[in-house]
């Protein structure tokens, strides 16, 4: 299984500011999924990312408000814009298996608290 | 719309015995199932999975039964061990996993020493 990175692990940011959260993965992989959770939630998920091309966004979700780059097949970042309280989740990236195509592999998260 | 679902949030299981958890879906799409355990402040660890053609996948200690009829899987874990605890999310896709996964809102597993 891939071994992911993320950064920050966690912090804490005022309203109307931005975070970008970085995620790095120790081998290539094509796709890349950015999840959130909110408190007692289930996990959602937010974009897929493919190398070279614009990240797909699930309904809800959109990129003004969750710009994601993907400059090359091993990182990968998402940002999240102009903060509000509502945004206080844990950030998650995850890939998929090179050995198969089906299972998620996900990063430790970032937890994120906007006062 | 809460297209996975876990009815218990919680279970309490003694340390040797078998923990089942179970997992209900409604979009008759999935056809490629996952388990993932989750401590906290870490990333979901992918534990099991299944595909729809089926019912039954074993790993070590744990097995993944599948009821398509039902829409019905679960999960146990045979024996129970305290490394155990820690909130399960049951996981589905379409596709036979080449679509996006949705995930259930979790069961948090406590097992009693």
């Amino acid at each position: 299984s891939a071994v992911i990175s993320q950064k920050p692990s966690r912090d804490i940011c005022q309203r109307g500011t931005s975070l970008t959260i970085q995620c790095q993965v120790d081998s290539q992989v094509t796709m890349m999924f950015w999840y959130r959770q909110q408190p007692g939630q289930s996990l959602t998920l937010i974009a897929t990312a493919n190398q070279g091309s614009e990240a797909t966004y699930e309904s809800g979700f959109v990129i003004d408000k969750f710009p994601i780059s993907r400059p090359n097949l091993t990182f990968s970042t998402l940002t999240v814009s102009n903060m509000s309280p509502e945004d206080s989740s844990i950030y998650l990236c995850s890939v998929r298996s090179g050995q198969s195509s089906y299972e998620q592999y996900f990063g430790p998260g970032t937890r994120l608290t906007v006062t | 719309d809460q297209q996975v679902k876990q009815n218990s949030p919680s279970l309490s299981v003694q340390e040797g015995r078998i923990s089942i958890l179970n997992c209900d879906y409604t979009n008759s799409m999935f056809d490629y199932f996952l388990w993932y355990k989750k401590y906290p402040a870490e990333g979901p660890t992918f534990l099991i999975s299944i595909s729809s053609i089926k019912d039954k996948n074993e790993d070590g200690r744990f097995t993944v039964f599948l009821n398509k009829s039902a829409k019905h899987l679960s999960l146990h874990i045979v024996p129970s061990q305290p490394g155990d605890s820690a909130v399960y999310f049951c996981a589905a896709s379409a596709n036979f996993g080449n679509e996006k996964l949705t995930f259930g809102t979790g069961t948090r597993l406590t097992i009693i020493p």
